[in-house]
């Protein structure tokens, strides 16, 4: 059972542009988890998505991202007109279950290292 | 959701043991304290979870006093590969998400 894949590892993206990142969750997990990282920093939650749904988008700002988890295929985070700020790394989670399950355990990819020039 | 209070930073030095405290004085009766550990460019991964007293498994060690109000994480005798970020969280039925804090860094040396 292959752990959670994101892809590509690295991105380079001039100011403007779009940037797509994927996230195949592991084996049977139908819950997604999006989670920004600057350097030297924690982890920020930006959404968590439910096959086909949004759950709960709290922490992904408003305007330039979205993101989905369709019926078939990988879950995108999608930032548009990208800006220096959006550089960082962004982490993918996947879990069996919602989180607030006991015992649920998290897994996460190994994240994509966008840097905007 | 419950808040966690944790050193930003411990050294070390291989062979010893580390302990490292977490606060969560507004844990709720039904949340559960998880541990996960971030090496450099990777994402984090679980450690340990427990509820109450103590909970052991190959990598680590969890504490938690009756009050359950903190919680401590044992690594027995360190080594280079040990040195991470060590993240203490609180996940319950009030939350949908892990919610990161700064975590502690733990920096092992020769």
């Amino acid at each position: 059972n292959a752990g959670v894949m994101q892809n590509p590892r690295h991105l380079v993206r001039r100011r403007g542009q779009e940037a797509r990142l994927r996230c195949s969750p592991m084996k049977g997990h139908s819950h997604v988890y999006w989670y920004r990282q600057l350097p030297e920093e924690g982890l920020k939650f930006m959404v968590y998505l439910q096959k086909e749904n949004i759950i709960d988008e709290s922490g992904m700002p408003k305007e330039r991202f979205s993101a989905e988890f369709p019926k078939e295929g990988p879950s995108i985070l999608r930032i548009q007109q990208v800006v220096r700020g959006d550089s960082a790394a962004y982490f993918c989670a996947s879990s069996p279950d919602r989180i607030h399950a006991s015992n649920t355990e998290a897994f996460f990819g190994q994240g994509t290292r966008l840097t905007v020039v | 959701l419950a808040k966690t209070t944790q050193p930003i930073s411990m050294d070390s030095y291989e062979g010893q043991e580390v302990n490292i405290t977490c606060s969560h004085n507004n844990i709720a009766t039904n949340d559960y304290i998880t541990w996960y550990q971030q090496f450099p460019s990777q994402g984090p991964r679980f450690i340990i979870q427990g509820y109450k007293t103590k909970v052991t498994n190959e990598v680590a060690s969890l504490f938690i006093p009756a009050d359950r109000k903190s919680s401590t994480l044992s690594l027995p005798r360190v080594s280079l590969s040990d040195t991470a970020v060590y993240y203490c969280l609180v996940q319950g039925l009030g939350t949908d998400k892990l919610i990161f804090g700064t975590g502690t860094r733990l920096q092992v040396f020769p």
